[in-house]
């Protein structure tokens, strides 16, 4: 069966410092991956997804993850976080013929001003 | 709206009754699918609709969940018996084959 790890589960960081949280998955065929983010009191949205396409993915609020198949990893980058990007963040891969979503355990990002 | 909504969005109950839960996927999407998250985790997975199919049932679905998608259109979740190891946040999501998936705010079930 297929796994996500998240190996950071709490991450503090200062503003303007560059962000790296990893994600590896197990699974030997093709994969769809995913990050997800939920900000305090709101539900889960898309930050970015690799479908197949190049594997330098770029998201939303200059959110980026490179997708290394040999390492079976899909890490999630941004070269300067802000206060706002306080939040918990998931890594997802989708598998298989029935689509299923397996998510990771989550890191919860705290950006401090 | 043309999100994924859910109902109610929190639930208070007392073990051992029964509780059911409504998803409203958006529109055009075919796949539907059922989470549950507790804190500190991530969503793991219940079950999987296609249109009305259920196709995918997780281990953690037990003998008193059941999930049905009668038209393919909003699917409900019902729990019967509930005990306390129940409460958690109930997420739906929906998508469309090649794109990602999209969640409702989730119910937040409270079994006292």
């Amino acid at each position: 069966a297929q796994s996500v790890s998240q190996h950071n589960h709490h991450v503090i960081l200062s503003e303007a410092a560059s962000l790296e949280l990893g994600c590896n998955y197990s699974y030997g065929g093709t994969v769809n991956l995913f990050w997800y983010v939920q900000y305090p009191g709101q539900h889960l949205q898309l930050l970015l997804k690799y479908f197949s396409e190049d594997p330098l993915v770029k998201g939303i609020k200059g959110f980026e993850a490179e997708f290394i198949k040999s390492k079976f990893s899909f890490n999630l980058r941004k070269p300067s976080v802000q206060w706002s990007d306080t939040a918990e963040y998931f890594c997802a891969v989708l598998t298989g013929g029935y689509q299923k979503v397996t998510f990771g355990t989550g890191t919860k990002l705290q950006v401090i001003p | 709206d043309t999100g994924v909504s859910q109902d109610p969005r929190h639930k208070i109950t007392k073990r051992g009754q029964n509780v059911t839960f409504r998803c409203d996927p958006i529109s055009e999407h075919n796949r539907l699918y059922w989470y549950r998250q507790t804190l500190g985790q991530g969503p793991e997975f219940l079950t999987y609709f296609q249109n009305e199919a259920q196709l995918e049932k997780s281990r953690l679905l037990s003998d008193r969940f059941s999930a049905e998608r009668p038209k393919g259109s909003f699917s409900t979740l019902e729990i019967q018996r509930t005990e306390q190891g129940d409460s958690a946040m109930y997420l739906c999501a929906s998508r469309i084959e090649g794109y990602e998936q999209y969640f409702g705010p989730g119910t937040r079930l409270t079994v006292t």
